[in-house]
């Protein structure tokens, strides 16, 4: 079932911008992962922070996770225009991982040259 | 790493026939198979969880007699839309969990595009 919830739902900048996203979630969860989804491909996965994690990086990527708040934010560092793309957060929730992961409604990103 | 073979990646029917998406995971023992499907400009929701050899877990407001989900093996789950109509055009994907979870455990198929005209 979906949960998540990102803002902003559209966001256009410029390149070499930073962009910033957002996710809250209402559940416990074992570990919070976003992905990145080009106009009608598949899901790449970007990266995973486990709930016992405050701040994660990857690259161009941070990603920190606020438990307390159930929220998570994305932030994509000197922005390109490959970047463009629409970015969901996905839970994985506590308990064993049976019911799969839950995404988040999605950020879709414009990164303008 | 973890791969997921997922065909077709498109597919035109005709309303009224079936259509069958394949999902194989090439190197790793796929126990549990999530299938999700999104609309345009939506995101995904998940609409059953098969485990390998039992009968599929449907969400809320899935058919489960139009959507056949077989899990027979380890390596493989089918998703049959039957009788498709055009309001069943969507974008399909599958997502395999391992017996032994890598650091995210969840490798997802490249997706099927579904048209029915």
């Amino acid at each position: 079932s979906q949960q998540g919830e990102e803002d902003p739902q559209a966001l256009s900048i410029q390149e070499g911008e930073n962009a910033t996203m957002n996710c809250s979630y209402k559940t416990s969860i074992n570990n919070l992962q976003w992905y990145r989804q080009n106009s009608g491909r598949g899901l790449v996965h970007l990266i995973l922070i486990r709930s016992n994690e405050r701040e994660k990086h990857s690259g161009r990527l941070r990603v920190t996770l606020d438990t307390s708040k159930k929220s998570s934010s994305l932030l994509i560092t000197a922005s390109r225009a490959a970047d463009t793309a629409s970015y969901f957060c996905a839970t994985d929730a506590a308990g064993g991982g049976a019911d799969g992961l839950t995404f988040g409604k999605g950020t879709h990103l414009i990164i303008q040259p | 790493g973890a791969v997921v073979s997922q065909h077709p990646s498109w597919v035109i029917c005709k309303s009224g026939t079936s259509v069958k998406i394949e999902c194989r995971s090439l190197d790793f023992q796929a126990t549990t198979m999530f299938w999700y499907r999104q609309f345009p400009k939506q995101s995904l929701m998940l609409m059953a969880t098969s485990n390998e050899g039992s009968k599929a877990t449907y969400e809320q407001g899935v058919e489960k007699d139009k959507f056949l989900i077989n899990h027979a093996s380890l390596t493989l789950s089918t998703l049959t839309v039957t009788s498709a109509h055009p309001e069943d055009s969507s974008f399909y994907i599958c997502s395999a969990r391992a017996r032994d979870p890598t650091n995210y455990g969840y490798t997802f198929g490249s997706g099927t595009r579904l048209t029915v005209v």
